[in-house]
């Protein structure tokens, strides 16, 4: 299983609503990733997971909350999204660095739209 | 600090004829460096990195860190190659991406 899969594939939420992302990976990737993307815009790093712990933050709002249960999902709970927070958000995993190969997969991303 | 510039936003090319999308990098040390496309309405994928050396689909890409550049080239271009071209950098000793801003590629017939 070479896939990474998110759910769900799209998502309307009003700004005082709480829902989850998920991602779920079984490559045995122990790096998994959150990343934001607007229309015709690169993704941009949100979070870093690393063994399960958290590695990397971007400065990103706590509006954003990331979980990682196990080394096979990725959550990205949202609480009080703003409409800017309106994206493609996209998690990737990938071998921890100095474990081959350390490419990066993408899932197919959550459509997010804040109202 | 900006570390991956992909100067075109928009590259249109006629079947047939040679491509080279732009890539140039900041960044001290060894990164490492890899291209990906998204495909329209398609998940983004690798499509090759610089430590393989490899050409997939008729792409190669060729590091030259005198000219910290990793340009896509391929030397005739198809109709289905038409996507978005993403240069990204990973920096030695930790697991970040940096992408570059992308380059819309469109194959006319």
């Amino acid at each position: 299983d070479t896939e990474v899969t998110q759910t769900p594939k799209h998502l309307v939420m009003g700004m005082t609503n709480k829902k989850s992302l998920k991602c779920e990976q079984h490559m045995g990737h122990r790096a998994m990733y959150w990343y934001k993307q607007k229309a015709k815009k690169p993704p941009e790093l949100m979070f870093v997971y690393s063994y399960e712990k958290l590695s990397i933050n971007e400065s990103v709002p706590s509006r954003f909350s990331p979980e990682c249960p196990n080394s096979s999902l990725l959550n990205l709970h949202l609480h009080a999204l703003q409409p800017e927070d309106s994206a493609l958000y996209l998690c990737a995993s990938s071998q921890v660095m100095g474990q081959s190969p350390d490419t990066q997969y993408f899932g197919p991303g959550t459509r997010l739209t804040v109202l | 600090a900006q570390r991956v510039t992909q100067p075109e936003k928009l590259l249109s090319v006629f079947k047939g004829a040679p491509v080279e999308l732009k890539c140039n990098y900041s960044y001290s040390g060894s990164p490492e460096l890899f291209w990906y496309v998204q495909y329209s309405r398609q998940r983004l994928q690798l499509l090759l990195r610089h430590i393989s050396r490899e050409s997939i689909k008729g792409f190669t890409a060729d590091l030259n860190k005198g000219e910290t550049s990793f340009h896509l080239k391929k030397p005739f271009a198809q109709e289905e190659d038409s996507a978005m071209y993403y240069c990204a950098l990973r920096g030695y000793n930790f697991n970040k991406f940096y992408f570059g801003s992308g380059t819309k590629l469109n194959v006319k017939p």
